[in-house]
């Protein structure tokens, strides 16, 4: 029942754009975006619902596509700060069991 | 404010041990989850409760793992009879609001637990 990523690595230089891609086999209510840097613990970025609603904390953008039970997530114009491992991770019911994918370790590179 | 803290970040054990991990979630929030991650990959759900409810432990991984959470509050992890293969980072999680809505998740520092 893990979702898939892909990439499952990405290399950006400052400015570029990227797309991270998350898919399940299963119907979601949510999808949920972290980011993880080296040592430390995963960073809220959005959750996407079930009927289009969407809450984030930064200017990155993502889609949900309920009938494909995928999302992406898109990031323009990429900071150094963008880089680490970003995880998807999906809730089935109105809850927030969550069941992450395996990530998607990005960098960013002057 | 106080962000989700964890005790102890890092503990080693001898094999056969027992151990408590804490968490201290979030002032008011609802909901809290315990993950495990290992090196590399996303968090891994354990359980998690709502207020003192515990409403889910199914990726609790064998009945030497248990958790409480008395008082809607601190909440504590414990895996009796430690093996070598419980060594991993131990995650706890906060979020404001409980079953029925999709909060954003807020993680703790981590217990790094080392069975020797």
């Amino acid at each position: 029942q893990q979702p898939v990523q892909s990439p499952q690595a990405v290399i950006l230089r400052e400015g570029e754009d990227a797309v991270i891609n998350c898919s399940s086999s299963k119907a979601l209510y949510s999808v949920h975006w972290y980011r993880q840097k080296h040592g430390e613990a995963p960073v809220f970025l959005m959750i996407l619902l079930k009927g289009g609603e969407q809450k984030g904390h930064e200017k990155i953008s993502a889609s949900f596509n309920e009938k494909k039970q995928q999302s992406s997530l898109y990031l323009t114009a990429s900071q150094l700060s963008y880089s680490g491992t970003y995880f998807c991770g999906t809730a089935r019911g109105g809850y927030n069991k969550l069941i992450f994918g395996a990530g998607t370790r990005l960098a960013v590179h002057p | 404010g106080a962000g989700v803290s964890q005790s102890p970040r890092y503990k080693v054990t001898k094999r056969g041990q027992d151990v408590a991990l804490r968490c201290d979630p979030i002032s008011g929030h609802v909901s809290l989850y315990w993950y495990r991650q290992a090196l590399g990959q996303g968090p891994e759900f354990l359980t998690y409760f709502n207020y003192e409810a515990q409403q889910d432990k199914s990726g609790l991984p064998n009945d030497r793992f248990s958790a409480e959470r008395p008082e809607g509050s601190i909440s504590t992890l414990t895996i009796q009879r430690t093996e070598q293969r419980d060594s991993a980072m131990y995650r706890c999680a906060s979020s404001p609001l409980g079953q029925g809505l999709s909060y954003e998740q807020y993680f703790g520092p981590g217990t790094r637990l080392t069975v020797t």
